[in-house]
């Protein structure tokens, strides 16, 4: 069963710099998707990004983005130029193409300091 | 646009006694998904429905039970309800049973069974 791990429980980061989130998967299937979904204490789950198994290029989204290791299955978060209303639980999850079995990491709780 | 709707907010229950957990979504999906998050362990499927008239178990089904009544619809019931089963849960959709789009989830419903 494919599994997501999130080694960091808590992370924080000083208002205008920059965070990385790390996520770790297991897999032997090659199509596949990630994302990191983002969910602010209103407990709403935001999709944040999207990355494709079969794209080498990282996926981007204004501040956000990853850095996608395929070979290391590794799947890392970069939140540049922090803000306060970043602060949030923040979700990896795995989904193998063709399946609707959208598996989830534990979360990283992400605080940001003014 | 509404998105997910999921009825109630807040629940407390007895021990045995039953609820449902009502879903609706207005974005014409074919997939529909129940998920329960509790503290430190990320959200886990329950059941989920690839179009209507089909149902899935996810990976903790047991003490639930699903009805897609129809495309907009999927309701989720507790027929006997135990203190282990107290926590928020959330309701998601998909377009195309296919999660490499995006997927929206409902506000959730935060459920103690005392």
């Amino acid at each position: 069963a494919q599994t997501v791990t999130q080694s960091q429980p808590e992370m924080s980061v000083q208002e205008a710099e920059t965070v990385t989130l790390s996520c770790t998967y297991d897999t032997s299937e090659s199509d596949y998707y990630l994302f990191w979904y983002k969910q602010p204490p209103s407990r709403q789950m935001i999709l944040v990004i999207r990355q494709e198994a079969y794209k080498q290029q990282n996926a981007t989204e204004n501040r956000f983005s990853v850095n996608f290791q395929k070979a290391a299955k590794s799947f890392s978060l970069k939140i540049s130029d922090s803000q306060l209303g970043d602060a949030a639980m923040y979700f990896c999850a795995y989904v193998q193409g063709g399946s609707e079995k959208l598996v989830f990491g534990k979360g990283t709780k992400l605080t940001v300091n003014p | 646009n509404a998105g997910v709707t999921q009825t109630p907010k807040f629940q407390v229950l007895k021990t045995g006694q039953s609820m449902t957990l009502q879903c609706a979504q207005d974005m014409n999906h074919n997939s529909m998904y129940w998920y329960r998050q509790d503290p430190g362990m990320g959200l886990r499927l329950i059941y989920y429905s690839a179009s209507e008239g089909t149902t899935d178990k996810g990976e903790v089904p047991n003490g639930y039970n699903v009805s897609r009544l129809n495309k907009r619809e999927f309701s989720l019931r507790l027929e006997s309800a135990a203190p282990s089963q107290t926590s928020v849960y959330f309701c998601a959709s998909s377009d195309q049973g296919r999660f490499n789009t995006e997927a929206f989830f409902g506000q959730g419903t935060r459920l103690t069974v005392v």
